[in-house]
């Protein structure tokens, strides 16, 4: 099956520790992003990467960091610095061929700070 | 400039209604405009979307009425059902800043049967 695996599911951090989700895709696409969400707030960028070994910051990118060594993998660390990292996280990809090029989205990471 | 607002924040239709959740934008910028819907627990599902040189795009209970002049989209679901019950959120994307999407703030339906 094509599509989009995030891992893991539930996450725990204690504070002061960096945290990594994982973002997988099998959909050959070149472009991956990072959204959190938190309730009320909608879908906030985080990181994004058109291509590998680049990416941008996006509105929220204090306290993360990113990578893109491979087209398939986009993990996102949550450092020490992110002083408020509790949040459902979603990763996503698009094709972006500049048509009505859909974003798929995984299932999401909840993170919780212990 | 890049805020997308949305409104309601929640909304309660019975079975059989019509829900109605609108959108507004300010860039210019924006070609292109998804629907997302999110169940509890669930990664967001495109549901339907619209290009700005488009009115109107309907795919089965569910249409996109686009204003362009106005700046302000809206999702019309026709004929509600319990199992719409979900978090909808509109989008709008930037093309020439990678695609990133724009999201507004969502609204939680509940159709109530």
């Amino acid at each position: 099956d094509g599509g989009i695996t995030q891992s893991p599911k539930y996450l725990f951090r204690k504070e002061g520790q960096n945290v990594t989700l994982s973002c997988e895709q099998n959909l050959n696409h070149d472009a991956m992003y990072w959204y959190r969400q938190d309730p009320g707030q909608g879908l906030r960028l985080i990181y994004y990467s058109q291509i590998v070994n680049d990416f941008q910051k996006g509105d929220i990118a204090e306290g993360y960091s990113v990578s893109r060594e491979k087209k398939e993998s986009f993990p996102l660390t949550v450092t020490s610095a992110q002083k408020n990292p509790t949040a459902f996280y979603l990763c996503a990809s698009s094709d972006h061929s500049g048509g009505e090029d859909e974003a798929f989205f995984g299932q999401g990471t909840r993170l919780t700070v212990v | 400039q890049q805020q997308v607002k949305q409104s309601p924040q929640s909304l309660i239709v019975q079975k059989g209604g019509i829900s109605i959740i609108n959108c507004a934008y300010e860039n210019t910028a924006f070609d292109y405009f998804p629907w997302y819907q999110q169940f509890p627990g669930k990664g967001p599902a495109l549901l339907i979307a619209i290009r700005p040189d488009v009115s109107e795009k309907k795919e089965g209970r569910f249409t996109i009425s686009f204003n362009k002049s106005a700046k302000q989209f809206s999702l019309h679901i026709m004929d509600s059902q319990p199992g719409d019950s979900a978090t909808y959120f509109c989008a709008a994307r930037i093309y020439n800043q990678g695609g990133k999407l724009i999201f507004g703030q969502g609204t939680e339906l509940s159709v109530k049967p």
